[in-house]
């Protein structure tokens, strides 16, 4: 069965630092992944996907995230965050065609000023 | 790029009524749209997947018959809560991906629907 944990409920950062959101998965076969970022009582945006090819993939906003199939994570990272990169974060993953993406539970990013 | 709408993006409906819940594929053409429910400062769990022209297909644990689902068409699926009770107040979002590209389409999402059973 495929899933997806993200260990930390909460990250703090300081504004201009870099933020690292971890996130590790489990499926039967090749993974597919993605970020989605949530602001309050909205519905989910789509930061970024790995499919195939290089592990570092670039998506919205700045964010960035490593495909590592050893430790099988795939942490979602930026070199500078910023105060309105606050929100809820969520990791998710499929392996077959024409399913559900899983989500892992969500980290909440909270960016000081 | 493709547009999920969801409608309404908030409700409050008296326990013991039904409350229907709108999901659209504004641009694709979306054979399959999955349901989510989200409780506050949860994760997002899957309900059900809808399946245009056969019945939805429903997670262990979720009530058939208190969850209607109605694929009626290739854009859209709706989510009827029926005989509504305070436990059932969530987020429900849905997702729907694009036809023929269920690998490594991001799939889309509906902006949620808050619901409130008083």
């Amino acid at each position: 069965a495929q899933s997806v944990a993200q260990p930390e409920d909460q990250v703090n950062v300081a504004e201009g630092n870099p933020l690292t959101v971890k996130c590790t998965y489990s499926v039967s076969g090749n993974p597919y992944l993605f970020w989605y970022v949530q602001y309050p009582n909205r519905g989910l945006q789509f930061l970024l996907k790995y499919i195939t090819g290089d592990n570092l993939v670039k998506g919205s906003y700045g964010f960035e995230a490593e495909f590592n199939k050893s430790q099988t994570s795939f942490h979602l990272k930026k070199p500078s965050a910023l105060v309105s990169d606050s929100a809820l974060y969520f990791c998710a993953v499929r392996d077959q065609a024409g399913t559900a993406l899983i989500f892992g539970k969500g980290t909440t990013l909270s960016v000081s000023s | 790029g493709a547009v999920v709408s969801q409608h309404p993006s908030w409700v409050i409906c008296k326990s013991g009524t039904s409350v229907k819940i709108e999901c659209r594929s504004l641009d694709f053409q979306a054979t399959t749209m999955f349901w989510y429910r989200q409780f506050p400062k949860q994760s997002l769990m899957l309900m059900a997947t809808s399946n245009e022209g056969s019945k939805a297909t429903y997670e262990q644990g979720v009530e058939k018959d208190k969850f209607l689902i109605n694929h009626a068409s290739l854009t859209l699926s709706t989510l009827t809560v029926t005989s509504a009770h305070p436990e059932d107040s969530s987020f429900y979002i849905c997702s729907a991906p694009m036809t023929g590209r269920t690998m490594n389409t991001e799939a889309f999402f509906g902006q949620g629907t808050r619901l409130t059973v008083v």
